[in-house]
Formats: structure tokens, sequence, C-alpha cells
């Protein structure tokens, strides 16, 4: 069984402030982790995934293996960060009729303050 | 980056009637969507794999019959909830793959959500 724990249910920073968003894994295969933003009256869309490797927005997550975890991180908060936030994990066997279907964490709202 | 469009946006209807929900790729092809339920400031909950060709696989606790999953297209998959009730009032969210990207990379691309309000 796949799960994905996010903890904090709410976060709230200054802007300027640096903020860290967690997400915990539970997989027993190779894992693929995502992080997907839901901004208000928006659709969710994706944030960046593991195996990019990329910074969005100032945004950078490493997958840890050995802590299964994939935190969310940004050095500098924005207003503009102000969202629903949401880990997922994709899992899946290769070929079956679910492959690719993902699970969410059960999400956190990121408040920024002027 | 491609457009997974549902509609409608939102539907009011009485207790016993049935809905459906339509989800469709704008731009491209989806042999595979997903279903989710959200209810308000929580996570999506999967509830059904829709399959084009084939029959939908659903999450554990998800009644079959109650929400049917049809996937008669490349474009589209329709969600219908039968005989709605109160506690079926929820937010429904449908996601598609390109299935030309490849299930190793495809990113996930999600509809605006349907919002259901049985009275």
């Amino acid at each position: 069984a796949q799960r994905v724990t996010q903890p904090e249910k709410l976060l709230s920073v200054f802007k300027g402030a640096p903020v860290e968003l967690k997400c915990n894994y539970s997989y027993s295969g190779s894992p693929e982790l995502f992080w997907y933003v839901q901004y208000s009256r928006q659709r969710l869309q994706l944030l960046l995934r593991h195996i990019s490797r990329e910074s969005i927005k100032g945004f950078t997550a490493d997958l840890n293996k050995g802590e299964t975890s994939f935190h969310l991180k940004k050095p500098f908060a924005q207003e503009e960060d102000s969202a629903m936030y949401y880990c997922a994990l994709k899992g899946g066997n290769a070929g079956g009729t679910s492959y690719g279907k993902l699970t969410f964490g059960q999400g956190t709202i990121l408040t920024v303050h002027p | 980056g491609a457009v997974v469009s549902q509609h409608p946006s939102w539907v009011i209807c009485k207790s016993g009637t049935s809905v459906k929900i339509e989800c469709r790729s704008l731009d491209f092809q989806a042999t595979t969507m997903f279903w989710y339920r959200q209810f308000p400031k929580q996570s999506l909950m999967l509830m059904a794999t829709s399959n084009e060709g084939s029959k939908a696989t659903y999450e554990q606790g998800v009644e079959k019959d109650k929400f049917l999953i049809n996937h008669a297209s490349l474009t589209l998959s329709t969600l219908t909830v039968t005989s709605a009730h109160p506690e079926d009032s929820s937010f429904y969210i449908c996601s598609a793959r390109d299935s030309a990207s490849g299930r190793a990379t495809g990113e996930l691309f999600f509809g605006e959500g349907s919002r259901l309000t049985v009275l």
C-alpha cells in the first residue's frame, strides 16, 4: 500500500522567511514523488517532480529515501506562494490498469503574510 | 500545456436523481483518466481509474454501482452519480495523462473540478 503524509495542515510564515512543507511517504517500490499546488479558485497544477531535480518558482524538493521524505523548501517565501500544497506519490505496477495513479497527502495550506 | 475540461462546473440536484459529469482532454488523447473526490479543505481521494475501452478500476470502499464510469473514447470519460444523496455532495476532479508522452514522464493534468450539491 502507498501512503503520503503531510503532518502540517496549516503553515504560516512572513514574506522573506524560509518555508518548508513536510512530506513523508510509505511505498514498497521505487517511488515517484510530486508536489502539486492549488491556488485560490484555480485547478490543481504540477509544481515539481523529484525525477526532474528542478527548481520551480524558487521551490526545491529532495527525495530522501532513508527518511522516506520529500520536503518542499523555499528560502524566501513570497505572498503569491500562498496556496494549498499537495505532496503526491505515483505508484501501481507498470502495465496494470491503475498504473500512474497518484496518492495525495492531506495537503498543507501555506499562508505568507506581508 | 494540455487542458482537461470538466462539465458541468457545478450542479445542484434533488436527492434520488442521477448526475453525469464529463471529463474531456481537449488537445491530447488519454487512455487513462482518474477520478478524485475532494471534501472542503481536505485531500483528494482517488475514486477510480478510468481506462478507455475497458472497465474502470475502483478504489477500495468506492461503490461501483453508485459511481458509474464510462471511458468511451480517448478524450472523454464520464462519471455518473446514481441515485444521489446529500452525502454525495462533494467536489469531483478528474485528471488525465497525455498517452503520447509516455508513462515514465507524462504529467497529469487536472480538470477544474465539478461541484455537486444534492438537496
